[in-house]
């Protein structure tokens, strides 16, 4: 079965501080494609990343990093230099190849960045 | 400019009454999905549609209705029979591969529609 795990409920950097937001997850498809969202307080989902299940190549944008690792089914973000704009709650999310098409989401990861 | 609507923002219900919420939107996309928020929770999936007049069941249908009549819109009922429905609801949509209907590309999310039941 499919599952996302985001074990940091809640995390507050103050700003210019480095931080790292975990995601693992669980999958029996070969094919699958990992997520990030956003959800500022006006409350829609900001898409920031997708990752499919090939391609274990690190990704930066910007202050925005990601870290993709298939031996550990880990696909964790990195904030840098943290700023008060990045406060969110921050969603991790799974859509496999096969079966439902869907995006399986964790529980989700409340960012506060304090100035 | 492009993106999805949901109507309206926020809306209070008496115990015993259906309510729908609408989900509009002018992206072309063929995928639109409901989900429902609760904190803690994350998102989980009520209905998707990946065609017009065809919505498949997502993991917590019981309780809520849908309908696709025109590939813009995707509107949600939650009726009387939901036990709880005090959430915080949001419509989707994306583009679908066509062949087996596969979708593996990004949502784009409206802003929701808070609901409470009084």
């Amino acid at each position: 079965a499919q599952k996302v795990t985001q074990a940091q409920t809640e995390i507050s950097v103050v700003e210019k501080e480095d931080v790292t937001l975990d995601c693992v997850y669980e999958t029996r498809d070969t094919t699958y494609y990992l997520f990030w969202y956003k959800q500022p307080p006006s409350g829609e989902l900001v898409f920031l990343i997708r990752r499919n299940s090939f391609d274990e190549q690190n990704e930066i944008s910007g202050r925005y990093s990601w870290n993709f690792q298939k031996s550990t089914s880990s696909f964790n973000f990195t904030i840098t230099a943290s700023q008060v704009v990045d406060s969110a709650v921050y969603f991790c999310a799974l859509s496999e190849r096969s079966g439902a098409n869907n995006l399986f989401f964790g529980t989700g990861t409340r960012l506060t960045v304090i100035p | 400019d492009g993106g999805i609507t949901q109507s309206p923002k926020y809306l209070f219900r008496k115990e015993g009454q259906n309510v729908t919420l609408s989900c509009e939107q002018n992206l072309n996309h063929d995928a639109m999905y409901w989900y429902r928020q609760d904190p803690g929770q994350g998102l989980r999936l009520i209905y998707y549609s990946q065609i017009v007049n065809d919505f498949q069941k997502g993991d917590i249908a019981e309780g809520y209705s849908v309908s696709r009549e025109k590939k813009e819109s995707f509107p949600l009922t939650v009726t009387s029979a939901q036990k709880n429905p005090t959430a915080f609801y949001l419509c989707a949509s994306s583009i679908t591969w066509a062949k087996n209907h596969q979708n593996t590309g990004e949502l784009f999310f409206g802003e929701g529609s808070r609901l409470t039941v009084l």
